[in-house]
This record gives C-alpha cells, sequence and structure tokens, in this order.
C-alpha cells in the first residue's frame, strides 16, 4: 500500500524558475492538502482540496498554485520560485465527509526544495 | 484564524526522565490530534481525542484533553531514546483542516 506518495524528494532551483511538486494518493481520500515546514514554524497551511473540482487557500498561498482534476492527485505548483519558498513541502490526504474532517491526516515523505 | 499554541517549544532529557508537552488553544476545539516526526522524516498520526477530560494512553505515552476542550497534553513516561523527534499537536481550523502547534523538538541522552 503506497499510501502518499510525493516527487521528487529533492529539488534546487533558481530564482524565477517555475517547477511542479506532485502528489498522489491511493486511498480515496477526498481531502488534500499542502504544508510548508521551516524551522521554528511548524507546519504551514498552503493549500487544500476537499475533493475533485474543489481547492481553496490556506494560511500561506502566495506564491502556489494547485488543482485537483482527480482524487488521487493534487499537484503544487511554483510559478515563480524565490528563495522564500526554500523549504520542506509535505503532501498530506485525510478522510473527509460533507467537508468535515474526519480524523487522521497521512503525510508524505516530503520534498526538500532549495531555491537559490 | 484558529490557532494552537504549543509549549516548550524545546526539551532535553536524560533517558528515563519524564516529558510533557502542552498545547493550548483560544477557543473551543472540537477534537485535537497529536503526531510525531522523527528526525528528517514525516508528521505520523499518534492519536485522536475528542472528549472533553478525555485520556488515552498508549504505553508511555499519556494525553490528555481538557474539561473545556482548549487544552491538551502529551506526557511520556521514562523516555527511551527512541522517542527523539517534534511532537506537533493540531486542531481543526474552519471544517475542513487542520492547523498544527509549532512542536516541540525532544532530545533524548542516553
Amino acid at each position: 500500500n503506497a499510501g502518499v506518495t510525493q516527487t521528487p524528494k529533492f529539488q534546487v532551483l533558481k530564482t524565477g524558475q517555475s517547477m511542479t511538486l506532485q502528489c498522489a494518493q491511493d486511498m480515496n481520500h477526498e481531502y488534500m492538502s499542502w504544508y510548508r515546514q521551516d524551522p521554528g514554524m511548524g507546519l504551514r497551511l498552503i493549500h487544500y482540496s476537499v475533493g475533485a473540482g474543489i481547492t481553496d487557500q490556506g494560511e500561506v498561498p502566495n506564491g502556489y498554485n494547485v488543482s485537483r482534476s482527480t482524487t488521487e492527485d493534487f499537484p503544487l505548483r511554483l510559478l515563480s520560485a524565490a528563495p522564500s519558498q526554500t523549504s520542506v513541502y509535505f503532501c498530506a490526504s485525510g478522510r473527509n465527509v460533507a467537508g468535515l474532517n474526519t480524523g487522521e491526516l497521512f503525510f508524505g515523505e516530503g520534498s526538500r526544495l532549495t531555491v537559490l | 484564524g484558529q490557532q494552537v499554541m504549543q509549549i516548550p517549544q524545546y526539551q532535553h532529557v536524560q533517558e528515563g526522565e519524564d516529558f510533557t508537552t502542552y498545547c493550548n488553544s483560544s477557543t473551543t476545539l472540537s477534537n485535537i490530534q497529536w503526531y510525531k516526526q522523527r528526525p528528517g522524516g514525516h508528521p505520523v498520526f499518534l492519536i485522536q481525542l475528542v472528549k472533553s477530560g478525555e485520556v488515552k494512553k498508549q504505553k508511555r505515552l499519556t494525553f490528555q484533553f481538557g474539561e473545556a476542550k482548549k487544552n491538551s497534553s502529551l506526557h511520556i513516561t521514562a523516555t527511551q531514546t527512541t522517542d527523539v523527534g517534534t511532537y506537533f499537536c493540531a486542531g481543526p481550523a474552519g471544517y475542513s483542516t487542520l492547523t498544527f502547534g509549532k512542536g516541540t523538538m525532544l532530545l533524548v541522552s542516553p
């Protein structure tokens, strides 16, 4: 059982470059989300989705785009990378019934991004 | 928005000592979750508390949810080196999402 799969695990970008972090889950979870983790800042929510075709902004959405065309996939796009986006990114999924969070989140192994 | 505050930010103990981390919210929480993240790893769900005053145990770990459902604690009895990591609490933010505390990093010296 793969769970939540993130790719790539590591990436180095130059300022202004674009890239997409991929996230896929095989648990048929309605809810998917992206967090970034920076030292001393905990996990901060970037964007989330409660189902295919539905996305919403979290606490720190600026500079990031998402889409949810299928239940399984929730890619995170950086359109023009900035050094402030250097971070570890985690994708997480969970069950979500009628828009209401119902329990634990399952996290991917993370994507470590460095923007020079 | 909804915030959960977690203290301490960091704690260093000797193996065998006890450890406690606290989580506080300014508003009532419908539930609270706890996660553990090993160094270099990803957060892993430990437990969810739902009821006022609830106490749950997992081996040496004891989780409590306050009577007013505004605070929670995680207590580890007789720490071991395998307990090393960062412990996060998380509470609902709106209907659909979770907001995480900044975590307590636990270091255990043998």
